[in-house]
């Protein structure tokens, strides 16, 4: 079975607080991606990563950054959270086909609040 | 770019009814096509997905949905719901024109009446 962790389910931090969100897959996945789900808007991608090192922005990466130092984990990084990111955020993977897509498989999500 | 819509937001049916969960989708060539289902404090499981060929694809959990290009939809239907059918929905497309990525609909919460 494909699985997907993330380091915590919930999470309280408080404003101005630096925040490391951590997802590791198992399945030797070339592509990881990270969503923020908020009711009303469905998932909305704010970074993803094609290989190690390499990282793209999606719809939403303002206040964000993230780092793929190994193949397997993909970290979401919030430099001075703001109580705007109280969100959940969900971690996906895949792994790529050349001229398709392939299905992301999905983490348990980790629910935070920023006071 | 591309974009989903998910015209609603909320669904009721009874234990036994059908049901169909509508998604209409904007991108000019022919999209991949994904419905994913998220239980109550779980991560998105993929239900069925749609890339070429027969315009009914059947899915898990006896979910099927039907491609229509002329309608630019692609509704989610199962005969007959379980309770434990409840949850929510999400419409999903990715193309290949459209930066590599997965655009998500708003999601459709369905409830399920014993």
């Amino acid at each position: 079975d494909v699985k997907v962790t993330q380091s915590s389910r919930y999470l309280v931090k408080r404003t101005g607080e630096k925040v490391f969100l951590e997802c590791v897959q198992d399945m030797d996945h070339e592509n990881m991606f990270w969503y923020r789900q908020d009711p009303g808007l469905g998932l909305r991608l704010i970074y993803f990563s094609y290989d190690v090192k390499m990282k793209e922005k999606g719809d939403i990466p303002e206040g964000y950054s993230v780092s793929r130092e190994k193949k397997e984990r993909f970290s979401l990084i919030l430099e001075s959270a703001s109580t705007n990111q109280t969100s959940m955020y969900l971690c996906a993977s895949s792994a790529p086909i050349a001229g398709g897509f392939n299905e992301q498989f999905f983490g348990p999500g980790t629910r935070l609040t920023v006071l | 770019a591309q974009s989903v819509t998910q015209p609603d937001i909320h669904i009721t049916v009874s234990e036994g009814a059908s049901l169909e969960l509508r998604c209409n989708y904007s991108y000019g060539a022919t999209p991949y096509l994904f419905w994913y289902v998220q239980s109550p404090g779980q991560g998105l499981q993929l239900l069925l997905k749609y890339f070429s060929g027969d315009t009914l694809v059947q899915g898990i959990k006896g979910f099927e949905a039907e491609f229509k290009r002329s309608q630019s939809s692609f509704n989610l239907r199962k005969p007959s719901v379980h309770w434990s059918d409840a949850a929510e929905y999400f419409c999903a497309v990715f193309s290949t024109g459209g930066g590599n990525k997965l655009t998500f609909g708003t999601g459709t919460q369905l409830k399920v009446e014993l």
